[in-house]
């Protein structure tokens, strides 16, 4: 009953680390998303990917890379941390236009 | 995108239906709704969603009037486990396939005994 894994579950980076979270899904779904949610807001969308090889922007992606290698993993790298990175983020995903489900979290503060 | 408004916050009654509004006047004829929840900073969770019907699963019932500018989620019988913050999200189909789920800051619903 996994769904979706996500990895680190808390970290701590200093300004101008690097970073990688890692992201996987066992339902075999298409297509894969990351959010980040900073303190009494809500989530917004980082990178999205409908496929192995394909992915585009969301809202927020300055800052962010991904990739998307294999259906079931979607990394999201961090380069050069910044304290406006200080959130939480969530992998999700979802088969076409159905129901997105989500992973249990990332937080990461940047200092 | 369509916006959706929600109160900020509601009280509700253990075993009672707690009953969480939303606004969405802007809403497109082929949008849906969905709701999800979120409990103390976990994942959202995927409660309901609908397009014009009335919806009804083992979690919750929706109801969406007529004219599709409103909808209503309803908790039949509250419980403690149900304190979370409930987004009401108009769903947009994203150019090549997937969902975009737009997030306001939602409803925080607070179950008292």
């Amino acid at each position: 009953n996994a769904g979706v894994t996500q990895t680190p579950k808390f970290r701590i980076l200093k300004i101008g680390q690097s970073m990688t979270l890692q992201c996987t899904q066992d339902m075999n779904h298409n297509y894969m998303y990351w959010y980040r949610q900073d303190p009494g807001m809500g989530l917004k969308l980082i990178y999205y990917s409908v496929g192995a090889g394909i992915t585009d922007k969301g809202e927020v992606p300055n800052g962010y890379n991904v990739s998307r290698s294999t259906t079931e993993d979607f990394p999201l790298r961090l380069e050069l941390a910044a304290p406006s990175q200080t959130s939480v983020y969530f992998c999700a995903s979802s088969a076409a236009w159905n129901t997105i489900y989500f992973g249990e979290g990332s937080w990461l503060t940047v200092v | 995108d369509a916006k959706t408004t929600q109160p900020t916050s509601m009280d509700c009654a253990e075993g009672r239906a707690a009953n969480l509004p939303c606004n969405h006047s802007t809403i497109s004829g082929n949008e849906y709704v969905y709701w999800y929840r979120q409990i103390h900073s976990q994942g959202p969770q995927y409660i309901i969603h609908g397009l014009k019907n009335n919806e009804t699963n083992e979690m919750a019932s929706l109801i969406i009037t007529e004219d599709r500018k409103s909808s209503t989620l309803i908790l039949p019988h509250a419980t403690l486990r149900d304190t979370a913050v409930y987004y009401c999200i108009v769903r947009v189909e994203l150019t090549g396939g997937g969902n975009k789920l737009t997030f306001g800051t939602g409803t925080q619903l607070k179950v008292e005994l």
